[in-house]
This record gives structure tokens, sequence and C-alpha cells, in this order.
């Protein structure tokens, strides 16, 4: 099992540029989190679907969208994207929405 | 609000002695107290966790205990190794939209030494 896996790894983008952070999990968990760490911050909640088909806005959503794929995959797009969302992004997956959150390796990235 | 207040934010004792991290909660509610150990470069990993129904948990040098009437919680670490350098995340469980969510403290960068 890969376990959550997350791509890319690293990117560096230019203020106004979108992307898309993928993320896949291969535990069947229902719950799956997108969360960004910047230092002194700890994990900041952006949205998390609590099971396909729904999602739900966390801590700070502004700036970001979210799409639930399926079942195994929650996809994170900036749309245009700016300095303040550089940060380390994290996904995670939990089988039940008060379980042990699986995290993935993160992606680091940089908007200059 | 949804908040989980976290201290210290940095800790460093030597090799052997104990260390103690506490957090706070806004909602009565959550029943749900994990934590998580990040080493450099790593992904959060949890260590222990804790219910509501539960006032203590241990794991050989790690504990947990939970006041609810306070909502309040701590990690206690015994017997502290070099290994055991790294930042430390407690969280709770918030409801929101029908479902539970968890909510991060800002992290404990414990260090220590031998």
């Amino acid at each position: 099992n890969a376990g959550v896996t997350q791509t890319p790894k690293f990117q560096v983008l230019k203020t106004g540029q979108s992307m898309t952070l993928q993320c896949a999990q291969d535990m069947n968990h229902n719950s799956m989190y997108w969360y960004r760490q910047d230092p002194g911050m700890g994990l900041r909640l952006i949205y998390y679907s609590a099971s396909e088909g729904t999602t739900d806005k966390g801590e700070v959503p502004n700036g970001y969208n979210v799409s639930r794929l399926n079942k195994r995959e929650f996809s994170l797009r900036l749309e245009s994207a700016a300095p303040s969302q550089t940060s380390v992004y994290f996904c995670a997956s939990t089988r039940q929405n008060t379980g042990e959150l699986f995290f993935g390796e993160g992606s680091r990235l940089t908007v200059l | 609000g949804e908040n989980v207040e976290q201290h210290p934010s940095t800790l460093s004792v030597q090799e052997g002695d104990s260390a103690v991290i506490k957090c706070t909660y806004s909602d009565s509610a959550s029943n749900y107290f994990p934590w998580y150990k990040q080493e450099l470069g790593k992904r959060p990993q949890l260590i222990i966790d804790i219910r509501s129904n539960v006032g203590e948990k241990k794991d050989q040098r790690i504990a947990v205990t939970l006041n609810k009437t306070a909502k309040h919680f701590s990690l206690h670490i015994t017997e502290t190794q070099p290994e055991d350098s790294a930042v430390y995340f407690c969280a709770a469980s918030f409801r929101g939209g029908g479902y539970n969510k968890l909510i991060f403290g800002a992290g404990t960068r414990l260090a220590v030494h031998p």
C-alpha cells in the first residue's frame, strides 16, 4: 500500500498562476483533508471532505477550491496564486472522521 | 470559535528528564484528542490519542491526560531520549456541517539534549 500520495512534491509559481495539487489514497478511507503548514502556525485546515460527494470549508479556505473526484482522490486548486499561499501543503485521510489521520509526504509550494 | 491553544512553543530538556506539553480547546462538545509527532522534513504521525470518555491513556513512555471540565489535555513524555526531538502537535475534533474535523494547535518544538 502506498498510503496517501501527493503530487507534485515541489512547485514554484508566479503570482497569478494557477495550479492543482493532487492527492490519492489507497486505504479505502472515507474522509480526506487538506492542511497547510506555516512556521509557528501549526497545521491549518483548508478544506475537508467527510465522504465522497461532500466538501466543507475549514479554517482558511479563501483562495482555494477542492474537488472530491471519487473516494480515492481529493484535489486542491489555487486559481490565482498569491505569495501568502507559499506553504507546505499536506493531504490526509481517515477511515472515520474521528480517527487517525494518515498524512501524505507534503507539497512545498513557493509563490513568487 | 474553533480553537486549540498549545504551550509552550519551544521546550528544551536534558536526556532522561520529563517533558510536558499542554493544550486547551474551545468547544465542550469535542470528543477526540490526538497527538502527532513531526520530525524534520517528514510528515506528522500519530503517537497517541484519547477520547472524551477516558481521563488518561499511557503507551510506554508517553501518556496523555484529559480534563473535560477545564477543556484541557496534556502530553507527558518520561525518560526523554534524543530521538524524541521533534515538533509535537495536539489536535481536537470539532463538529461542523454534520461531520467532525480536526483542528491543530500551533505546535511545540522539543529539543532533548544528551
